[in-house]
């Protein structure tokens, strides 16, 4: 079965204290893994695509990486403005639809 | 541009009555998504729409919902009867929908409560 598993699924850290939040996915196909933030009250917003393994992209205090079975958003020196959910979503080979994970709440202390 | 506009974006209604929901996507972009997000289940993917074609509704929870887009701008989610157990947040998102790789773009969201 298709699936995309977020861990953990909270995430309390001090301001400055970077770590790792992880989404490993059981799909055929692969054809993009996404990255999404989302802020109480909002939609999701875009951050960013990996398409194959070993690819990394970076903006800000966000990087991601990608392997064949999971990707990592390795969150470096947070700041509280970077405390919201981040999501997860894989796209296969046959279908347009996205395959979504829980999320990782993240909680960045001052 | 103004992005994916949703309306209303607080409903509170009755079991029983019927609920549209509104959705003007990015212009331009070809494919419209509708999910339902809640504690539960997380997002979940309702319907999506290329090119004002309904393509997947296998999503779509039961008889009572339904969607339409009569045009590339425009979009609606219709429940009819409500139910309490449909209270969660809806999002439409749009995307321009040229090969696999293109993001989503999301609107705010409608959060709909039924009584």
């Amino acid at each position: 079965e298709d699936q995309v598993t977020q861990s953990p699924e909270a995430l309390r850290l001090q301001e400055g204290e970077s770590s790792s939040l992880n989404c490993s996915y059981t799909v055929s196909g692969l054809r993009g893994l996404f990255w999404y933030r989302q802020d109480p009250g909002k939609g999701p917003e875009f951050l960013f695509t990996l398409y194959s393994a070993g690819e990394e992209k970076e903006k800000e205090r966000l990087k991601a990486t990608l392997t064949k079975k999971e990707s990592f958003l390795h969150i470096t020196a947070p700041k509280p403005e970077d405390s919201a959910t981040y999501l997860c979503a894989v796209r296969m080979d046959s279908n347009y639809q996205l395959i979504w994970g829980a999320g990782t709440k993240l909680i960045i202390k001052p | 541009d103004a992005g994916v506009i949703q309306s209303p974006r607080h409903e509170v209604t009755e079991m029983g009555q019927e609920v549209t929901l509104r959705c003007k996507p990015i212009s331009g972009h070809d494919y419209l998504f509708w999910y339902r997000q809640t504690m539960m289940r997380g997002l979940e993917l309702l319907i999506y729409f290329n090119n004002n074609v309904p393509i997947d509704d296998s999503g779509m929870p039961e008889d009572r919902f339904s969607a339409k887009m009569p045009n590339a701008s425009f979009s609606t989610l219709k429940i009819q009867p409500s139910e309490p157990r449909d209270s969660a947040v809806y999002f439409c998102a749009s995307t321009p929908g040229q090969g696999y790789y293109n993001e989503q773009f999301f609107g705010p969201g409608t959060r709909l409560t039924v009584l």
